[in-house]
């Protein structure tokens, strides 16, 4: 099974502000398949990024995806006040499908 | 508008049974894997179990191995979730996704359906 690590565990920015957060594998990711998901109270994930670098339908250009070997980064160019939330990465590409523990981007 | 809603939630004592449903609609739901993700209070995601496209093949997380039965029903666009033996940590929000069809990722989510396990 594939453990991602997912660090800070809590990040704390303004608004305007670029939040980079990072997530490592255990061992390499099949295909770089490693997506990344946003997920508010209450609500349900929403996918950001998935091939670890594509972005999906709709979301803005400010997150951005990249891979260096087993380490993977979502990077959030200019903090928007939308984007307080809690960002998951999984990867995709063995099984178990496994999930991080998640980063909480909160408002300083 | 593709759309997956959950239902059959609720409260159950340990030992007991559940069935959970997805209703799917605005998709091809027979061309796609579906899968049940589980999060439970203040917790983060977790994968619980996988069924390919034709219903022929399915996986599940070790800690619900032999308890818990995905199924689906093609015919009425729906994806199931049998839970049996249930304990006290598999209180959570259960949500049905969608695996984006060729590529794997998981594109369309519920908005989840609550089960809490308690006497």
């Amino acid at each position: 099974e594939i453990v991602l690590t997912q660090s800070p565990g809590t990040l704390s920015l303004s608004p305007g502000e670029r939040a980079t957060l990072s997530c490592r594998a255990s061992q390499s990711v099949s295909n770089s398949y490693l997506a990344w998901f946003q997920q508010k109270p209450g609500q349900a994930p929403r996918l950001l990024i998935y091939a670890a670098s594509s972005r999906a339908t709709g979301i803005p250009d400010r997150f951005s995806g990249s891979e260096s070997g087993t380490d993977f980064t979502l990077t959030i160019s200019r903090l928007e006040p939308e984007d307080f939330a809690v960002y998951y990465c999984q990867q995709y590409g063995s099984s178990p499908r496994t999930f991080g523990q998640g980063t909480k981007v909160e408002i300083k | 508008e593709e759309q997956l809603v959950e239902s059959g939630g609720g409260l159950v004592q340990p030992g007991g049974s559940l069935r959970l449903s997805c209703a799917a609609s605005g998709f091809t739901f027979s061309g796609h894997w579906m899968h049940w993700v589980r999060q439970a209070p203040g917790k983060g995601l977790v994968w619980v179990s996988r069924i390919k496209s034709d219903g022929g093949s399915t996986a599940y997380a070790d800690s619900v191995k032999g308890r818990f039965t995905i199924s689906r029903d093609n015919a009425k666009n729906t994806l199931y979730l049998q839970m049996n033996s249930l304990r006290a940590e598999d209180t959570a929000v259960y949500y049905c996704t969608r695996d984006r069809k060729y590529y794997y990722y998981m594109d369309v989510w519920g908005k989840g359906t609550t089960v809490t396990v308690s006497s």
